[in-house]
């Protein structure tokens, strides 16, 4: 397996663009993760889904933040309108058991 | 509010030496705590867990020590290796059983091993 897929790997877009982020987790995992990195917060845990079934989106941070998973194998996670402080690298991880595994991430600056 | 924290952002150790990397949780229900390693431009990639039955797990030069009554775990490195320099993240899990499979991160200890 290729392990998770995130795309695009860097988005740049200017305030107001609506931003889609995209992953593809290991097949079979039933979990996944959507994470943000930040300086002041470390990884954030943003939603996660089991069995294609949001569980928790308490982590999103404003309405602007949605997140679907339409089918096992493909999520996204959609910003509208994007804001500058938005700005961060955004993880998409999927999970069998005790371990989470993570895709490379989206780079995603907001101007 | 950060149930999982990482109290020094960085930490430098010369080549050979120990490195002891700390991580305080909040939350008695958290379970099992896992520590992952961040290169740059790279996702976290999974290094060492230990479930709250034990207070001790070892892989190599990695050892986890979990002490639950502090609501403490360390990542002790053991030669330290110029490779090793990357971010460390602690993480942790409430039992997967009872409340789901989220696990919850900490800010991350930025380790630069010098040669």
């Amino acid at each position: 397996d290729a392990g998770v897929i995130q795309s695009p790997r860097h988005e740049v877009t200017e305030m107001g663009q609506e931003v889609t982020l995209r992953c593809k987790p290991i097949s079979g995992h039933d979990y996944l993760f959507w994470y943000r990195q930040t300086m002041m917060r470390g990884l954030e845990l943003l939603i996660y889904f089991n069995n294609n079934v949001p569980i928790d989106d308490s982590g999103m941070p404003e309405d602007r933040f949605s997140a679907k998973m339409p089918n096992a194998s493909f999520s996204t996670l959609k910003i509208q309108p994007s804001e500058p402080r938005d700005s961060a690298v955004y993880f998409c991880a999927s999970s069998l058991r005790n371990e989470a595994f993570f895709g490379q991430g989206t780079r995603l600056t907001v101007v | 509010d950060q149930q999982v924290k990482q109290n020094s952002p960085s930490l430098s150790v010369q080549e050979g030496r120990i490195s002891i990397l700390n991580c305080d949780y909040t939350n008695s229900m958290f379970d099992y705590f896992l520590w992952y390693k961040k290169y740059p431009a790279e996702g976290p990639t999974f290094l060492i867990s230990i479930s709250s039955i034990k207070d001790k797990n070892e892989d190599g030069r990695f050892t986890v020590f979990l002490n639950k009554s502090a609501k403490h775990l360390s990542l002790h490195i053991v030669p330290s290796q110029p490779g090793d320099s990357a971010v460390y993240f602690c993480a942790a899990s409430p039992n997967p059983h009872t409340t789901g499979n989220q696990f919850y991160f900490g800010t991350g200890t930025s380790l630069t091993v010098i040669p």
